[in-house]
């Protein structure tokens, strides 16, 4: 059984980039028909898709944020990142990573999560 | 962009049922999918492809779509399963994913 360990710094300043990284263990990141997925809680609101990427490198952003997002695969180390720049409050919440598999009509749903990491955005 | 709409909160008794509904325009050509998130827990998925049943969810979660509307059904609601609902879905085009807006189950 997949699983998914989120890790990186708790607190990051302001106008700077957060850099998250999920650690993928129990299957290699590189094998099967997978996209590898971050999305983002605030506390106390709702889950917002941040985007994906395929092992080939192929990339899904969400539009809102695309301007600030990259999301990057190293099968080597069997992780995918994700950096997010110019942070604000705004940005703070629960992080967490996960694999979408394909669905009977090719489209991509999440299936296993990690557990999330809380990034704090603040001075 | 793209939006699915989700009541904010539904309560029940133990052992009635729940429902739990999602709208979107999309909805009639995109499947939608359904995560129940416990306090403090990562989201698990218990309804993917609108109705299909991942193994080891119990089978009192149920889901059905038609039209522009989504519903999870929790047949014989137990407390166990208060917790937040997300629905989940694309938009037409298939390549901006959005979940709904939650939707906090009472059981009590």
């Amino acid at each position: 059984q997949v699983q998914l360990q989120e890790s990186g710094p708790g607190l990051v300043k302001p106008s700077q980039t957060l850099s998250l990284t999920c650690t993928v263990s129990g299957g290699s990141i590189s094998s099967g028909s997978y996209y590898w997925s971050w999305i983002r809680q605030p506390a106390g609101k709702g889950l917002e898709w941040i985007g994906r990427i395929y092992t080939s490198g192929s990339t899904n952003y969400n539009p809102s944020l695309k301007s600030r997002v990259t999301i990057s695969v190293d099968t080597s180390k069997n992780q995918f990142s994700l950096k997010l720049s110019s942070v604000t409050a705004a940005d703070t919440a629960v992080y967490y990573c996960a694999r979408a598999l394909p669905d009977s009509s090719g489209y991509y749903y999440e299936t296993n999560w990690g557990q999330g990491t809380l990034v704090t955005v603040s001075s | 962009s793209y939006e699915l709409t989700q009541p904010p909160s539904v309560s029940v008794s133990p052992g009635q049922t729940a429902r739990i509904t999602c709208s979107g325009d999309a909805l009639p050509k995109k499947y939608a999918y359904w995560y129940q998130q416990k306090s403090g827990q990562a989201p698990v998925l218990v309804i993917y492809e609108d109705s299909k049943r991942p193994s080891g969810i119990p089978e009192r979660f149920s889901g059905s779509s038609s039209g522009t509307m989504a519903t999870l059904t929790i047949s014989g609601a137990q407390v166990e399963d208060e917790a937040d609902y997300y629905c989940y879905s694309t938009d037409s085009s298939g390549n901006h994913v959005v979940f709904g807006g939650g939707t906090k189950l009472t059981v009590l």
